[in-house]
């Protein structure tokens, strides 16, 4: 079965301070795995994917993500918060059979 | 592109009621979702289609609920009769893919429709 977890409900960060926000997974096979970010009233958008290649995995508006495979983790980074990155993020795991969203974190960048 | 249409923003409605939510995806995108949020549940896969043909519906909650996609520029998310425990905000999302399955493809939303049922 495939699961995936975001064990923060919110994270707290200062601006220009580097932010991680956690996601740990669940499938068999490999697995794609995705962040996707939501803003107020909107719907997701995309950020970045992992589906095979190098562990460390760039997006968009300076955000990264880094695959674990020993950890079953994929971790999104930034190193410099900015008050604008605030918003709601999803986690995403996939194997060969439908997209699994974890609960997201709410971000508060801090100014 | 104008990316994934959804109309209307904003629906209210008495119990009972017929809702029908609408959707225009991004042209040439070949796979279309419907997905519903709520703070208890997250977000819930309901169907999706494939070149306009429904692939997986068993997320629909009821038969209240069905989905249709006309062509490949349109689908509509109806609920019949609504119920209170319906409100919720429902996505619509399209995608293309290239190779592969649809789950390892960014899927693009729209902005969704917020539901309430009084």
């Amino acid at each position: 079965a495939q699961s995936v977890a975001q064990p923060e409900d919110q994270v707290n960060v200062a601006e220009g301070n580097p932010l991680t926000v956690k996601c740990t997974y669940s499938v068999s096979g490999n697995p794609y795995l995705f962040w996707y970010v939501q803003y107020p009233n909107r719907g997701l958008q995309f950020l970045l994917k992992y589906i095979t290649g190098d562990n460390l995995v760039k997006g968009s508006y300076g955000f990264e993500a880094e695959f674990n495979k020993s950890q079953t983790s994929f971790h999104l980074k930034k190193p410099s918060a900015l008050v604008s990155d605030s918003a709601l993020y999803f986690c995403a795991v996939s194997g060969t059979y439908k997209y699994i969203f974890g609960t997201g974190t709410r971000l508060k960048v801090l100014a | 592109d104008a990316g994934v249409i959804q109309s209307p923003r904003h629906e209210v409605t008495e119990m009972g009621q017929e809702v029908t939510l609408r959707c225009k995806p991004i042209s040439g995108h070949d796979y279309l979702f419907w997905y519903r949020q709520t703070m208890m549940r997250g977000l819930e896969l309901l169907i999706y289609f494939n070149n306009n043909v429904p692939i997986d519906d068993s997320g629909m909650p009821e038969d209240r609920f069905s989905a249709k996609m006309p062509n490949a520029s349109f689908s509509t998310l109806k609920i019949q009769p609504s119920e209170p425990r319906d409100s919720a905000v429902y996505f619509c999302a399209s995608s293309l893919v290239r190779t592969g399955t649809p789950y390892n493809s960014p899927l693009h939303f729209g902005n969704g429709t917020r539901l309430t049922v009084t």
